[in-house]
């Protein structure tokens, strides 16, 4: 089993539609939650953290439940721009650089 | 743009050869992780330098080694070359004394293996 495990879509939504992507963390050690986004052929970019208390930035809005270990990535109103692999990180230790990945989860927003 | 830098961008390698590929941390960052994501894949941690020194590897075997020198620029070496050794090798670089940093990959260095 995956340390981290995503569903690996591909999604295909509309635009302007509400999408949610979910993932499961298998280490209780794990400390800090990330979504990364990553492009086709191009490095991850950092999304955005993920907080016990929910976050929330513009359309995205992510969650973590540690007690489930489930995170989870919320994004409405979908635009074209949001085409991309999304990533699902945990870091067990706090130092940075040492990131566990899911597989990712592919989103294709259709006109 | 993050900063980080890797070369070349693009390799192609015969199988049992052996490669170097490399990186430029951000400036301020002394921390430089690898990776290396196979197509359709998540990133794979290879392992971390911090102070010129291993630290922490994941599952790979010994035929993937570093190095970091002084200005936190660091090498990923690959000998005997397979061919599922074809990937995307990610270099990250962070910084060890912020606890919630963020790490920022450079574009990546794809190796192709025949």
């Amino acid at each position: 089993r995956k340390e981290v495990e995503q569903d690996p879509g591909p999604f295909n939504v509309p635009e302007g539609a509400t999408v949610a992507f979910n993932c499961t963390y298998s280490n209780s050690a794990s400390q800090s939650f990330f979504w990364y986004r990553q492009d086709c052929r191009k490095e991850p970019k950092l999304l955005m953290s993920v907080y016990s208390s929910g976050n929330e930035d513009g359309r995205f809005t992510a969650q973590l439940n540690r007690a489930s270990q489930y995170i989870s990535l919320l994004i409405r109103d979908s635009k074209l721009s949001d085409s991309a692999t999304y990533l699902c990180v945990v870091n067990r230790n706090n130092q940075g650089g040492k990131l566990i990945f899911g597989q990712g989860t592919e989103l294709s927003v259709k006109p | 743009e993050t900063g980080v830098t890797q070369s070349p961008t693009h390799l192609i390698k015969t199988r049992g050869q052996q490669v170097t590929l490399r990186c430029s941390s951000q400036s301020g960052h002394n921390t430089v992780s690898w990776y290396q994501q196979a197509l359709g894949q998540g990133p794979q941690f290879i392992f971390q330098y911090y102070r010129e020194e291993e630290n922490g590897r994941g599952n790979f075997p010994p035929r993937f080694s570093g190095l970091q020198f002084p200005n936190y620029s660091s090498e990923l070496n690959v000998n005997a070359l397979e061919l599922d050794d074809s990937a995307l090798y990610l270099c990250a670089s962070s910084s060890r004394q912020n606890l919630n940093t963020e790490a920022f990959f450079g574009q990546g260095t794809r190796l192709t293996v025949v």
